[in-house]
């Protein structure tokens, strides 16, 4: 099992570009799930799909974001224009419904740094 | 916004040394689960409680579920260098179809001097 991968690892930026975060889930999970962590609101979750589908984006702090799940493999959160502050770590974590949370399994996540 | 308040945020031990972080909240959680984020890692699940007054221990780990089922805390005994990190209590909030969406807390993170 290789677990939730999520690339780039890293990813330096200027203001105004558009930068793409990607995500594969672990097979068999329904459930995949983006937080961001930042030093000041801790870990936030952005949005969350079920079985491609996205349930709830409250999370998704402005227009600039949006997300995709065209397969049950892959997933895409996007940023565009990116600006300073949403310079932030960004995870992506997968389980298979009917679970409280026990099988969460989390990416290694994305280091984001807007200049 | 986060719903967890999670104390203290940082620790500073000596190797050896026992640690304690408690969460708590204002609302009644029926799960408490106790993650730990290495440095460059996601957050990996610690332990899970499921009972109000439930006691868990894994390894040097203990944690206990509130009989308030409001908070929760996390025990470290004998600390070692590689129990450095970040601690988070989490919740789960909302439901859509049996899986729950997890809240967090702030983050208690760990420093230990050898």
């Amino acid at each position: 099992d290789a677990g939730v991968i999520q690339s780039p690892r890293h990813e330096v930026t200027e203001m105004g570009q558009e930068v793409t975060l990607r995500c594969k889930p672990i097979s068999g999970h329904d459930y995949l799930f983006w937080y961001r962590q930042t030093m000041m609101r801790g870990l936030e979750l952005l949005i969350y799909f079920n079985n491609n589908v996205p349930i709830d984006d409250s999370g998704m702090p402005e227009d600039r974001f949006s997300a995709k799940m065209p397969n049950a493999s892959f997933s895409t959160l996007k940023i565009q224009p990116s600006e300073p502050r949403d310079s932030a770590v960004y995870f992506c974590a997968s389980i298979i419904g009917g679970g409280t949370g026990v099988g969460y399994t989390f990416g290694s996540g994305t280091r984001l740094t807007v200049v | 916004g986060q719903q967890l308040n999670q104390s203290p945020q940082s620790m500073f031990i000596q190797e050896g040394e026992d640690v304690s972080m408690n969460c708590t909240s204002s609302s009644i959680f029926n799960t408490w689960l106790w993650y730990k984020q290495d440095p460059g890692e996601g957050p990996v699940l610690l332990i899970a409680l499921y009972k109000a007054g439930e006691l868990t221990s894994n390894g040097r780990l203990t944690a206990q579920f509130g009989i308030t089922r409001k908070d929760s805390f996390l025990n470290i005994s004998a600390s070692i260098p590689s129990d450095v990190g970040i601690y988070f209590c989490a919740g789960p909030r909302g439901l859509h179809q049996g899986a729950q969406k997890l809240v967090f807390g702030q983050g208690t993170r760990l420093t230990i001097n050898p």
